[in-house]
């Protein structure tokens, strides 16, 4: 149980262009999902935590107009990078907020590279 | 200064070696923690909440000391398979929970 998706696993894209990222919770609901952003060598960072049914809440230092973000229902929230630059290209992460106990499940993360 | 500082390695041992890794934190409202393994290009995977009693889960025993505020994983007997990046979190919870990851500690077990 408690299994998160990610979708895609990686992606290409040129500079300019935008590229969505899918988070689902395939065997629980999850009112929370969060995103991170991991680049080589360094640790996961919070981007923001989303809300099934409000808008999420960034962290300090993250464009909302950039990283839209969209959480619709309780398996499944987007993240959306606009406009992509090289310096977007990242290790993004996705986790949910387990119901029951809190605890926070991973998925397999997206590499995005921007050219 | 990082609210979760880790020793970034890498720690070479050999099969068999006990290792240790410690983790400081700076945010003294933390109030839980978690050692969480990441293998290159995964994402990361929890390994053991830490508790200030000690917790121990086969060859993985983790302690919290909240009065120093740091945090330590002891690994015995290491196998080949623990070779990867162990990452210190603290969490606050609140609205909703809120963790925060360390760079992270290499570890390499070599035979």
């Amino acid at each position: 149980g408690a299994v998160v998706s990610q979708h895609p696993s990686w992606v290409i894209c040129k500079s300019g262009t935008s590229v969505k990222i899918e988070c689902r919770s395939l065997d629980f609901q999850a009112t929370t999902m969060f995103w991170y952003r991991q680049f080589p060598k360094q640790s996961l960072m919070l981007m923001a935590t989303s809300n099934e049914g409000s808008k999420a809440t960034y962290e300090q230092g993250v464009e909302k107009d950039k990283f839209l973000i969209n959480h619709a229902s309780l398996t499944l929230s987007t993240l959306t990078v606009t406009s992509a630059h090289p310096e977007d290209s990242s290790f993004y992460i996705c986790s949910a907020e387990g119901r029951a106990n809190y605890e926070q499940y991973f998925g397999p993360g997206t590499r995005l590279t921007v050219t | 200064r990082k609210e979760v500082e880790q020793d970034p390695g890498p720690f070479n041992v050999p099969e068999g070696a006990t290792v240790a890794f410690n983790c400081t934190y700076s945010n003294s409202a933390s109030q839980s923690f978690f050692w969480y393994r990441q293998d290159c290009r995964k994402e990361p995977k929890l390994l053991m909440s830490v508790y200030s009693s000690g917790n121990e889960d086969g060859r993985f025993t983790a302690q919290l000391n909240r009065a120093s505020q740091y945090i330590s994983l002891l690994i015995r007997d290491s196998k080949l398979s623990d070779s990867a990046t162990y990452l210190c979190v603290s969490e606050n919870t609140g609205t909703a929970s809120k963790l925060t990851f360390g760079t992270g500690t290499r570890l390499q077990v070599t035979l």
